[in-house]
């Protein structure tokens, strides 16, 4: 069974810190995906990872996948309170075209204090 | 264009009670999927479709039932809904390595 594992849970920053979000998990897999959720509202899609070494970055958020280590990660870079929200990592366990299968962490939630 | 859809926006129903959450989108994709969403976990995979006509189970069907007559939509079927259900759903469509997910449905069963 295909488990993903996100660390840590909660993560409580200052503004203008530098933190990064694990994500590991238990199968392989080559495509990854990241989405932020504000309280109450659906998913917006982040990043998609989609090759071992894949390196995405838009704003102060950079995205890495690591398919050898089953591991991707969330680069938050001199943060800001408009960046907290909850932060899922999710993955496709079938190979080829991509599915709609998604097995997803359990999220971050991101608290940015002033 | 209004990509994913979703009705109704909040639903209480009494446990035993059925009823269908609707899912919509016009962006003619053919792959469609529904998730629930518990506190403090992430979406959970119910049921998906590659196709019109063709659905399968995912991670947690049981209690649900879902049919694809058309692309457009995929409805989803509480046949006698449990206190368990109470969870917020999520509509989602597939294409080119992209998921589209739908505004979410906001159920409570007493």
């Amino acid at each position: 069974e295909l488990k993903v594992e996100q660390n840590p849970l909660f993560l409580s920053m200052q503004e203008g810190k530098n933190y990064t979000i694990y994500c590991n998990y238990s199968t392989t897999s080559d495509r990854l995906y990241w989405y932020r959720q504000d309280p109450g509202k659906s998913l917006e899609s982040l990043f998609v990872l989609l090759s071992n070494g894949a390196v995405k970055q838009e704003g102060r958020l950079m995205a890495s996948l690591d398919t050898k280590a089953r591991l991707s990660t969330l680069h938050i870079t001199a943060a800001v309170h408009d960046l907290s929200a909850t932060y899922f990592c999710a993955v496709d366990p079938t190979g080829g075209v991509a599915t709609n299968k998604l097995i997803f962490g359990t999220g971050t939630l991101l608290a940015v204090q002033p | 264009n209004a990509g994913v859809t979703q009705t109704p926006k909040f639903q209480v129903l009494k446990t035993g009670q059925s009823m269908t959450l609707q899912c919509a989108q016009d962006m003619n994709h053919e792959y469609m999927s529904w998730y629930r969403q518990d506190p403090g976990m992430g979406l959970r995979l119910i049921h998906y479709s590659v196709g019109a006509g063709i659905t399968d189970q995912g991670e947690v069907p049981n209690g649900y039932n879902v049919s694809r007559s058309t692309t457009e939509d995929f409805p989803l079927r509480l046949l006698s809904a449990a206190p368990s259900q109470t969870s917020v759903y999520f509509c989602a469509t597939t294409s080119y390595n992209e998921q589209f997910f739908g505004p979410g449905t906001r159920l409570t069963v007493l």
